[in-house]
C-alpha cells in the first residue's frame, strides 16, 4: 500500500534532549512537509522540501531541523532550543508542481516533554 | 499576509440535517486552490473537497459541496444529510503560491453530530 508512515506514534522527551521524528513515503512524491498542530491553532508549517538535498523554513522553524537525503525520507529533529515542543506533528507529501493535487498525510506523532 | 480564517470553533448538527462551515481567506493572488480537510478522532487528515479559484462552478463531492465567493474571499462547506461519521475537526486550507504548494490552514471547526 502506498502512503506515508510516521514513527513513533507517541514520543516522550526529557527537557534538554534532542529527538528525531521519522517520516517515510512510498508515493514517489517530490515534496514533503512538516506541520505542527496545537489545540486552537490549526496546522502550522515547520519545514518543507521540494527536492532531495534541499529544504526551506516554514512559519515556525526555530528550534527544529530537517534533512532530505533520500526522496522517501524527511526526518524532523526537535532540538533543545525549541521552547515548547509538546505538540502533535504531522508529515505530508505531494507531487511537486501540482497545486491542485491533494497532500497525503501521515498519522502523526504525539510528542510530550516530561 | 496570506491567511485563512475559520470563525466557528465548534458547530453541532442533528443527524440527517444540513450544516454549513464558514471559511474566509486573504490573498492578493488571483489564482489559488482551496481545500477542506477532515480530521476524525484517529487524527488522520482526509481531503474532503477542493476548488480551483479560476473555476466559477462550485465543487461538489456527494453530500459535500462548497459555496465559493471569490470577490468576498469566502469558501464555505455544506454537509447535507449529516451522518455520525461526519463528526470531526474540519480545516479549511489554501495553496496561495503554486511554486511550493504549501498549505496554509485555518484553525479548524469541531463538528458534532447529534443522534
Amino acid at each position: 500500500d502506498g502512503g506515508i508512515t510516521q514513527s513513533p506514534k507517541y514520543l516522550f522527551r526529557k527537557e534538554g534532549q534532542n529527538v528525531t521524528l521519522s517520516c517515510e513515503q512510498n508515493l514517489n512524491h517530490d515534496a514533503m512537509y512538516w506541520y505542527r498542530q496545537d489545540p486552537g491553532q490549526g496546522l502550522r508549517l515547520i519545514y518543507y522540501s521540494q527536492i532531495v538535498n534541499d529544504f526551506q523554513k516554514g512559519d515556525i522553524a526555530e528550534g527544529y531541523s530537517v534533512s532530505r537525503e533520500k526522496k522517501e525520507s524527511f526526518p524532523l529533529t526537535v532540538t533543545s532550543a525549541q521552547k515548547n515542543p509538546t505538540a502533535f506533528y504531522l508529515c505530508a507529501s505531494s507531487p511537486s508542481g501540482a497545486a491542485s493535487t491533494e497532500a497525503f498525510f501521515g498519522q502523526g506523532t504525539r510528542l510530550t516533554v516530561v | 499576509a496570506q491567511t485563512v480564517t475559520q470563525s466557528q470553533p465548534e458547530m453541532s448538527v442533528q443527524e440527517a440535517e444540513t450544516v454549513t462551515l464558514s471559511c474566509t481567506y486573504d490573498t492578493s493572488e488571483s489564482d489559488y486552490y482551496l481545500f477542506w480537510y477532515k480530521q476524525p478522532p484517529s487524527r488522520q487528515m482526509i481531503l474532503v473537497i477542493r476548488q480551483e479559484a479560476y473555476k466559477q462552478q462550485n465543487a461538489t463531492e456527494n453530500r459535500f459541496s462548497v459555496n465559493f465567493q471569490k470577490a468576498a474571499k469566502s469558501f464555505s462547506l455544506k454537509i447535507s444529510d449529516s451522518q455520525l461519521g461526519d463528526a470531526a475537526m474540519y480545516f479549511c486550507a489554501c495553496i496561495f503560491n503554486f511554486g511550493n504548494e504549501k498549505l496554509t490552514f485555518g484553525t479548524g471547526t469541531r463538528l458534532t453530530i447529534i443522534p
